[in-house]
């Protein structure tokens, strides 16, 4: 079954930390891939997308990510998080030929100033 | 302003007693979607429609209703709420229909069915 796999459902960071959010995926096929965030109270919004290309793609506020097929994961990494990072982080996951996007769990990010 | 529209915000129900929640959009987007949150089980989809009468089922559809009357409307119809349906909604579209995946979303609606 296609599913997406969020290693962690919460991360405490302080600020300056370096993160990396983890995110796997299950699908059989050619995938675009997502990340969302939601603020605290706030609606989601993307904050970065792979279809293809460059591997490492680079997203708002700092934020980048990078796709390894071979490991059919899609990780979400910062170098320098910032206390206005705290938010839920959604990775999603869709077939090219397909039209559903397959959300992962979420992950809670709280970064402590 | 670019937005998607839901109303109420707020809502506080008791079970069996209709209610419908509204979404709209201004970006002449062809695909809407409405989608459920609870906490550890990230975004659920509920119903989708690529457009104009022409909705399908996502993962959770029971107890849902919807309807796609006019492109720039999607509303979500609780026919007979029931507690499990306790959760924050969301509207979501989508530009170049559903095929890129880029979703815009609303501020949501926290429903609470006692």
């Amino acid at each position: 079954a296609q599913s997406v796999s969020q290693h962690n459902h919460h991360v405490i960071l302080s600020e300056a930390a370096s993160l990396e959010l983890g995110c796997n995926y299950s699908y059989g096929g050619t995938v675009n891939l997502f990340w969302y965030v939601q603020y605290p109270g706030q609606h989601l919004q993307l904050l970065l997308k792979y279809f293809s290309g460059d591997p490492l793609v680079k997203g708002i506020k700092g934020f980048e990510a990078e796709f390894i097929k071979s490991k059919f994961s899609f990780n979400l990494r910062k170098p320098s998080v910032q206390w206005s990072d705290t938010a839920e982080y959604f990775c999603a996951v869709k077939g090219v030929s397909n039209y559903q996007l397959i959300w992962g769990a979420g992950t809670k990010l709280i970064i402590k100033p | 302003e670019a937005q998607v529209t839901q109303n109420p915000r707020y809502l506080i129900t008791v079970t069996g007693k209709k209610l419908t929640v509204t979404c709209s959009q201004n970006m002449n987007h062809e695909y809407m979607s409405w989608y459920r949150q609870d906490p550890g089980l990230g975004l659920r989809q509920i119903y989708y429609s690529m457009n104009v009468e022409v909705t399908d089922k996502g993962d959770v559809p029971e107890g849902y209703k919807v309807s796609r009357k006019e492109k720039r409307n999607f509303p979500l119809i609780l026919e007979s709420p029931s507690p499990n349906q306790t959760s924050l909604y969301f509207c979501a579209s989508s530009p170049s229909g559903a095929n890129t995946g880029e979703l815009f979303f609303g501020e949501g609606s926290r429903l609470t069915v006692l």
